[in-house]
């Protein structure tokens, strides 16, 4: 069975333009996390989605969106970015919300120049 | 809010040695706790996790106890290899069904030399 797959896996983007990041979750799980690592850091929760609702978001600016789709694949989008958006994004994905492990993709490198 | 400390690192150690990892939480209620790894380049897998106080994790000849009156979740290993070299997170999430938050320490580079 396929992971968590999330693309692109590198991406520049310069200050002020937006950045669509997405994930596939594993086949079965509803349940999509997103995270941000900047370099050195641990991972900081951005949002979470459960059966296409929002179900949690992490202290970011309104800059930063997601949603869920039908088939339960996400998107992370991000407006007006800025150099200190330079991160590694992570998806996570469960099967039931809060009950099972999250398994994780190998995120997306995004850096702001 | 939920908060975890972890040692501070980096951490070198020779080949065979004995690891340990400190790690303590904050959290109200009964966290469940985890300890992910992350390889160079790579995301995070899962090393081991408990979801109950005493309860132990272990795999891949690590373990960590859960411990509620200490609120802590220490790695332990008993003897490194070269391929144990990677980055250790601790990590918790709260004990309310739906809540997928996990909160992160902030790592610890472990590197072992032959």
């Amino acid at each position: 069975d396929a992971g968590v797959t999330q693309s692109p896996t590198h991406l520049i983007k310069t200050r002020g333009q937006h950045v669509t990041l997405r994930c596939s979750p594993i086949s079965g799980h509803k349940s999509v996390s997103w995270y941000q690592q900047v370099l050195g850091q641990g991972p900081q929760f951005i949002f979470q989605y459960y059966e296409k609702e929002e179900r949690g978001r992490g202290n970011f600016p309104d800059r930063f969106s997601a949603r869920q789709f039908p088939n339960y694949s996400s998107e992370l989008n991000v407006n007006a970015l800025l150099l200190g958006d330079s991160a590694l994004y992570l998806c996570a994905s469960s099967l039931v919300a809060g009950n099972t492990e999250a398994f994780f993709g190998q995120g997306t490198r995004l850096t702001v120049v | 809010g939920d908060s975890v400390t972890q040692m501070e690192g980096p951490v070198t150690l020779s080949e065979e040695a004995f690891l340990t990892i400190n790690c303590t939480y904050t959290a109200t209620g009964y966290p469940s706790l985890f300890w992910y790894v992350q390889y160079p380049g790579e995301g995070l897998q899962l090393l081991l996790k408990a979801t109950k106080a005493d309860d132990k994790g272990s795999n891949k000849g690590f373990e960590a106890t859960y411990r509620k009156e200490t609120t802590s979740f220490h790695l332990e290993k008993g003897s490194v290899q070269v391929s144990d070299s990677a980055v250790y997170f601790c990590a918790l999430r709260p004990s309310n069904f739906g809540n997928e938050k996990l909160t992160f320490g902030t790592g610890t580079r472990l590197t072992i030399i032959p």
